[in-house]
């Protein structure tokens, strides 16, 4: 089936250090999105991507979709304390209103003060 | 700001007993999805729901599962008879014809 890969698994960094992590597939994805989830509560939409090559930032993140489809990063610059969570990536892989999102495992990030 | 409303938060349940998780989407969104994630693994779609009926279910979504919109405002996800392996987070999402969706804060269902 649809599969997200998503590397690496788990970060343990200094604040202030940049990240980057990333998702690829076999698929190729009309959409990708990134979500942030923190403990006790759902997923949060940080960035949608929906054409081959956009490089979108919101504040100290920056996510592209990559220009085979099959790929996306998402980067976090100078992070903080608060940045600690799950990221997960996520894509439809048809169009339309009503799709269904394929998530990746998910990079757990630890920030050391 | 809008958000996705999930009760409860924490449900307890014996094996074979039938539960209900609720939720009540966002006011004018039309899409509404359950997801399910079981501890340490991804999350996972088990179906989505437009204009009073199931779009698409997942395999996981079998017999034992249902949804319904029983009034306009809630939209809910029934297990008849739930096993050990349904121990999850259930989470609910909505969304509008525009944007991404909206998740709730999710219902941990521990089956014992």
């Amino acid at each position: 089936g649809q599969q997200l890969n998503q590397s690496p698994q788990s970060m343990f960094i200094q604040e202030g250090e940049d990240v980057s992590m990333n998702c690829t597939s076999s698929s190729i994805f009309n959409t990708w999105l990134w979500y942030k989830q923190e403990p006790g509560e759902g997923p949060v939409l940080l960035i949608a991507l929906y054409k081959a090559g956009e490089l979108t930032s919101n504040g100290r993140l920056t996510a592209q979709f990559g220009i085979t489809r099959k790929d996306s990063f998402l980067n976090i610059s100078a992070s903080i304390p608060s940045d600690v969570g799950i990221y997960f990536c996520a894509g439809h892989l048809g169009a339309g209103n009503n799709r269904k999102l394929i998530w990746g495992l998910g990079t757990s990030l630890a920030v050391n003060p | 700001e809008p958000e996705v409303t999930q009760t409860p938060s924490h449900q307890v349940t014996q094996m074979g007993q039938e539960v209900i998780l609720r939720c009540v989407p966002i006011s004018n969104h039309l899409y509404f999805y359950w997801y399910r994630q079981i501890l340490g693994q991804k999350v996972e779609f088990l179906v989505s729901f437009y204009n009073n009926e199931i779009s698409e279910k997942s395999e996981i979504f079998d017999d034992q599962f249902s949804v319904e919109r029983p009034d306009g405002s809630n939209f809910t996800l029934k297990i008849r008879s739930t096993k050990l392996e349904d121990s999850a987070m259930y989470f609910c999402a909505s969304k509008d014809r525009v944007y991404e969706a909206f998740f709730g804060q999710g219902t941990r269902l521990t089956v014992v």
